[in-house]
């Protein structure tokens, strides 16, 4: 099947910082990809819809200036989290939409994002 | 009304059992349907993929879609302690994707 990569897995920053997350899909074009956000033993919340060359549509209660999405390419979506604070600390899922006849999405392995 | 409704279980089942896991949906417009599996600590893993009604079928993963009903299931034959999961279904009328909510899938050896 597809491959959706997504770097890096884990990651711990101090409070403060600004932390960058890529979604590539590796052998597909995706015109779309999506950001997700997930807490333990909880289902995926949307974060933003990233199309590629456009700017990214955010969910309601989503802060687009905290987090700032970039999909400059086809494949490749950025999510950077600018000044993180310890509430931040979650687990962040990307995926790539297929299109065509085939319309479906494969998600990237995530990355867990720990703030100290 | 959610999108979709998916109940979240946990299911525990012995191992070699049929599972059973489903979703109803209430948006006409879906086309697409799909099932996940995620592990803890994981991304999803697509499993099943479904254009329209009818049945498809992959090893011991059989995916049935009833639009009249608007109603999908995932079957899982001979079920292993390796599919202890979560397992999510998603759909989509072309351009969103709607997920369930997950149901959370237990094996025991």
């Amino acid at each position: 099947g597809a491959v959706v990569s997504q770097h890096p897995s884990r990651v711990i920053c101090k409070s403060g910082t600004s932390v960058k997350i890529e979604c590539r899909s590796l052998d597909f074009q995706a015109t779309t990809m999506f950001w997700y956000r997930q807490f333990p033993k909880q289902s995926l919340m949307l974060m933003a819809t990233s199309n590629e060359g456009s700017k990214a549509t955010y969910e309601q209660g989503v802060e687009k200036d905290k987090f700032l999405i970039n999909h400059a390419s086809l494949t490749l979506s950025t999510l950077t989290v600018t000044s993180a604070h310890p509430e931040d600390s979650s687990f962040y899922i990307c995926s790539a939409r297929t299109g065509g006849l085939g319309n479906t999405i494969y998600f990237g392995e995530g990355s867990w994002l720990t703030v100290v | 009304q959610k999108e979709v409704e998916q109940d979240p279980g946990p299911l525990s089942v012995p191992e070699g059992a049929i599972v059973s896991l489903n979703c109803t949906y209430s948006n006409s417009a879906f086309q697409y349907f799909m099932w996940y599996r995620q592990y803890s600590r994981k991304g999803p893993e697509l499993l099943m993929y479904t254009y329209s009604s009818g049945n498809k079928e992959d090893g011991r993963f059989t995916a049935q879609v009833d639009k009249s009903s608007k109603y999908i299931s995932l079957f899982i034959r001979d079920s292993q302690p390796s599919d202890s999961a979560t397992y999510l279904c998603a759909m989509s009328p072309g351009n969103q994707f709607y997920f369930g909510t997950g149901t959370s899938l237990t094996v025991i050896p």
